[in-house]
């Protein structure tokens, strides 16, 4: 079985200063791991994936986030954000043999204000 | 390139009517789902399937039924919409198990 928690549904960061939004899993086999953005009214977009290359994975839009096996983390992080970045942002897990299944955190909404 | 296409984007049904929502991609992926979006819920999937003829259950299937007979289309069929079904659809399809998920932009569905 597998889960994502998000452990913040609202984060609110002025602009310019750094984002971060945190994302637990659990897997019992080896994850693949993805960050979506949601605007309103919008789909999702993929803003970056983890896929059991490099630990650190460089997004689109100045995003990365880091894989931390050991505690099981992969936060999403920005060093300066912008008002363009307020959205709805989404953790999301999928294992090697679970054929389609993917599992969705919560999502996290991002404010930024002036 | 189209991605994946949605329709209708928006949809207004009485209890008890059925519809079927539309989903088509142009990626030749084998891998197709649709999701439900409530407030507070995340997406959670109702049906996937792995390639044509292939369909299964997701999380919330109930009151749902689909069919895969050509790779491009999935369409999801409300069988008799009940207020509970009012949400947001969307509909994704991807390459392969470690690959990310492409979304069309979602049909509102408000049953009355």
């Amino acid at each position: 079985a597998q889960s994502v928690t998000q452990l913040d549904s609202h984060v609110s960061v002025s602009e310019g200063t750094p984002v971060l939004l945190r994302c637990n899993y659990s897997s019992s086999y080896s994850p693949s791991l993805f960050w979506y953005v949601q605007h309103p009214n919008k789909g999702l977009q993929l803003l970056l994936k983890y896929t059991s290359a490099a630990t650190l994975v460089k997004g689109i839009n100045g995003f990365e986030a880091e894989f931390k096996k050991s505690e099981t983390s992969f936060h999403l992080t920005k060093p300066s954000a912008h008002m363009s970045d307020a959205a709805e942002y989404f953790c999301v897990v999928s294992v090697t043999g679970g054929g389609n299944k993917l599992t969705f955190g919560t999502g996290t909404q991002l404010k930024v204000e002036l | 390139n189209a991605g994946v296409t949605q329709t209708p984007k928006f949809q207004v049904l009485k209890t008890g009517q059925s519809m079927t929502l539309q989903c088509a991609q142009d990626m030749n992926h084998e891998y197709m789902s649709w999701y439900r979006q409530d407030p507070g819920m995340g997406l959670r999937l109702i049906h996937y399937s792995v390639g044509a003829g292939i369909t299964d259950q997701g999380e919330v299937p109930n009151g749902y039924n689909v069919s895969r007979s050509t790779t491009e289309d999935f369409p999801l069929r409300l069988l008799s919409a009940a207020p509970s079904q009012t949400s947001v659809y969307f509909c994704a399809s991807r390459m392969g198990e470690s690959q990310p998920q492409h979304f069309g932009d979602g049909t509102r569905l408000s049953i009355l």
